[in-house]
């Protein structure tokens, strides 16, 4: 079976504070990306890594950048948290190529006071 | 280009009855279709995926969907409902982009089903 984990369940920060959130996946998936969901709103992509080393925006890339320093480890990180940025984060990878599944983590629910 | 429209954000079903939550999709190139759900503080599951295989694409739970070129639709069904079925319900088409984009998806909005005893 799959497995994605995530660092965090839960996690309370403070407005200004650097957040890391981390994913860590067991089927050497190419593939790694970072959602957050947000009610009414659905999945929006942040960023996704199709290789270590490489990123690329996905559709709200603003105030998060991520990091792969290993193909298993995806690191989202918020460089000062904000408000706005209180959501569910969902981490999930799945193998490269067209209409491959993407497994899921059980998700980071955030919230930045 | 792709997107996915998700009719209706919140169903309600009672127990026993059948369940219909429908996806229509847009998409410039031959889709691989999903429907993932989400329980309360959970990531999603996959439910079933449409390969091209076979119009018709049985998954877990009881769940069914059909993919009907003709409608753009992808609809989820299941005969009948178990209170167990409560959850959120995601339909997803392939992205359609090149190279390291290749495995990006397209989500939609998301429909919450509530099953009454």
């Amino acid at each position: 079976d799959v497995k994605v984990t995530q660092s965090s369940r839960y996690l309370v920060k403070r407005t200004g504070e650097k957040v890391f959130l981390e994913c860590v996946q067991d089927m050497d998936h190419e593939n790694m990306f970072w959602y957050r969901q947000d009610p009414g709103l659905g999945l929006r992509l942040i960023y996704f890594s199709y290789d270590v080393k490489m990123k690329e925006k996905g559709d709200i890339p603003e105030g998060y950048s991520v990091s792969r320093e290993k193909k298993e480890r995806f690191s989202l990180i918020l460089e000062s948290a904000s408000t706005n940025q209180t959501s569910m984060y969902l981490c999930a990878s799945s193998l490269q190529g067209y209409g491959q599944t993407q497994y899921f983590g059980p998700g980071t629910r955030l919230l930045v006071l | 280009a792709q997107s996915v429209t998700q009719l209706g954000s919140h169903v309600s079903v009672s127990e026993g009855a059948l369940v219909l939550l429908r996806c229509n999709y847009s998409s410039s190139v031959p889709p691989y279709l999903f429907w993932y759900v989400q329980y309360p503080n959970q990531g999603l599951q996959l439910l079933l995926k449409y390969t091209s295989a076979a119009t018709l694409v049985k998954g877990i739970n009881g769940f069914e969907a059909e993919f009907k070129k003709s409608e753009t639709s992808f609809h989820l069904t299941k005969p009948s409902a178990h209170m167990s079925d409560a959850a959120e319900y995601f339909c997803a088409v392939t992205s359609g982009g090149y190279g390291g984009s290749q495995g990006n998806l397209i989500f939609g909005k998301g429909t919450k089903l509530s099953v009454k005893p």
